[in-house]
């Protein structure tokens, strides 16, 4: 069964650095997304990605966070300037025509 | 806008008894509606998704949701609880937004006793 694929499963990083989560979606799927999970609470909408471009993005993703699609397979999610409270798991998710999957995520720790 | 409330943030049950985790939606279209597990430190795993069929929805594991229009509900049962039931579900909602996203409700953590 396809999957999304997440690199790295876990991050540590030094508040104020910069930090790139990559995801693979399926590859036939069109819409894709991130969203986060801060330890014990529920999981967040943080942005939508279709055609090249953002659909739909909450106020969690502020000027903070930037996405990409670089190449044909990989799906960026980019945090400048980390702070603590950007610590959570970040799941990425594609759809297609059969529905979401997720990814296993990656846990950020910002010390 | 649409939301998920999800009544119960901690369930316990024995096991073999039946399991019921409560979701209510609002959506002002008709709906995707889903039922996600998660286990300590792992990912989100899709356990069934209604989308606009049968409105009784088979899922993985032994669980099922029935879709409810009238009560906005989509509740998940599990006719007898095995200890590995043991997780966090979360009920989540597709419906009018233009980027696709889901809503998720605040999580029901089942906890499963011997």
């Amino acid at each position: 069964e396809p999957e999304v694929t997440q690199t790295p499963s876990h991050q540590v990083t030094q508040m104020g650095q910069e930090v790139i989560l990559r995801c693979v979606p399926i590859s036939n799927h069109l819409y894709f997304y991130w969203y986060r999970q801060i330890l014990g609470q529920k999981v967040e909408f943080l942005v939508s990605f279709y055609n090249n471009e953002i659909s739909e993005k909450s106020e969690i993703f502020d000027d903070q966070f930037s996405v990409e699609r670089p190449d044909g397979s990989n799906f960026t999610l980019k945090i400048r300037s980390t702070k603590l409270e950007d610590s959570a798991m970040y799941f990425c998710a594609s759809s297609g025509e059969f529905g979401y999957t997720f990814g296993s995520g990656t846990r950020l720790t910002v010390v | 806008a649409q939301s998920v409330t999800q009544l119960g943030s901690h369930v316990s049950v024995s096991e073999g008894a039946l399991v019921l985790l409560r979701c209510n939606y609002s959506s002002s279209v008709p709906p995707y509606l889903f039922w996600y597990v998660q286990y300590p430190n792992q990912g989100l795993q899709l356990l069934l998704k209604y989308t606009s069929a049968a409105t009784l929805v088979k899922g993985i594991n032994g669980f099922e949701a029935e879709f409810k229009k009238s009560e906005t509900s989509f509740h998940l049962t599990k006719p007898s609880a095995h200890m590995s039931d043991a997780a966090e579900y979360f009920c989540a909602v597709r419906g009018d937004n233009a980027g696709n996203m889901l809503t998720f409700g605040g999580g029901t953590r089942l906890m499963v006793k011997p």
